[in-house]
């Protein structure tokens, strides 16, 4: 069964300040790796996905990296704003299901 | 385009009542999803549906889950004889099939259901 780590669980920083939110999981036969922001009370909103033959991607002030055979993968956000206060979701889909395996979350607030 | 709608946003019930809670996908998605989160928690997994029939129903927690998708677009989780910790947010997603490793679950804004 894929178990997935989210460390730490809560974040408080200064904004302008670059953001380091880490996930790991147990399983390294991934078929791919999604990150995830939820606002309060919301749904959530998918930031990026990395596909099992990538290292990383990259979408606007976010980056996301991933190695298989240690089983992380590490999400960086650049010069924080108080907007990307949110808790951020990884999760793991393996390749012999469709389900998505979720981290319990890093709850983030940035400070203006 | 519209995207996964949930209704209703909150249920308030009784412990020992019936619930059902509606998910709108998006239009064409063949893959549709139900999750629970708990509190504090990342999003557990419940069943998939693949069209109509359930695809993977290995998450749901005892039998009085039960969900349904008979025309292969709205689906409905269904929990007979609710206990104070069914309480959570009920959560549904859907996919296009086909996308391989770039398939993408949409999520909806959940169902906050409070058993008391």
């Amino acid at each position: 069964k894929q178990e997935v780590t989210q460390i730490p669980a809560a974040l408080s920083v200064p904004e302008g300040e670059n953001l380091v939110l880490n996930c790991s999981f147990t399983d390294s036969a991934i078929y791919n790796l999604q990150w995830f922001r939820q606002d309060p009370g919301k749904g959530l909103t998918s930031l990026l996905l990395i596909q099992s033959s990538q290292r990383e991607q990259t979408s606007g002030r976010l980056n996301a990296s991933l190695d298989k055979s240690s089983g992380r993968s590490t999400l960086y956000i650049a010069a924080s704003q108080p907007g990307d206060s949110a808790t951020y979701l990884c999760a793991v889909r393996n390749p012999y299901d469709y389900k998505l395996s979720f981290g319990a979350g890093t709850t983030v607030t940035v400070r203006a | 385009g519209a995207g996964v709608s949930q209704t209703p946003s909150n249920k308030v019930t009784e412990k020992g009542k019936y619930v059902e809670l509606r998910c709108d996908p998006i239009s064409g998605h063949t893959a549709l999803y139900w999750y629970r989160q708990s509190l504090g928690q990342g999003p557990e997994f419940l069943i998939y549906f693949q069209g109509t029939g359930a695809a993977d129903d290995s998450g749901l927690p005892n039998d009085r889950f039960f969900a349904v998708r008979p025309e292969g677009s709205v689906s409905t989780l269904k929990i007979q004889r609710t206990e104070r910790g069914d309480s959570a947010v009920y959560l549904c997603a859907s996919s296009s099939l086909g996308a391989g490793e770039q398939e993408t679950q949409y999520f909806g804004p959940g169902t906050r259901l409070l058993v008391l």
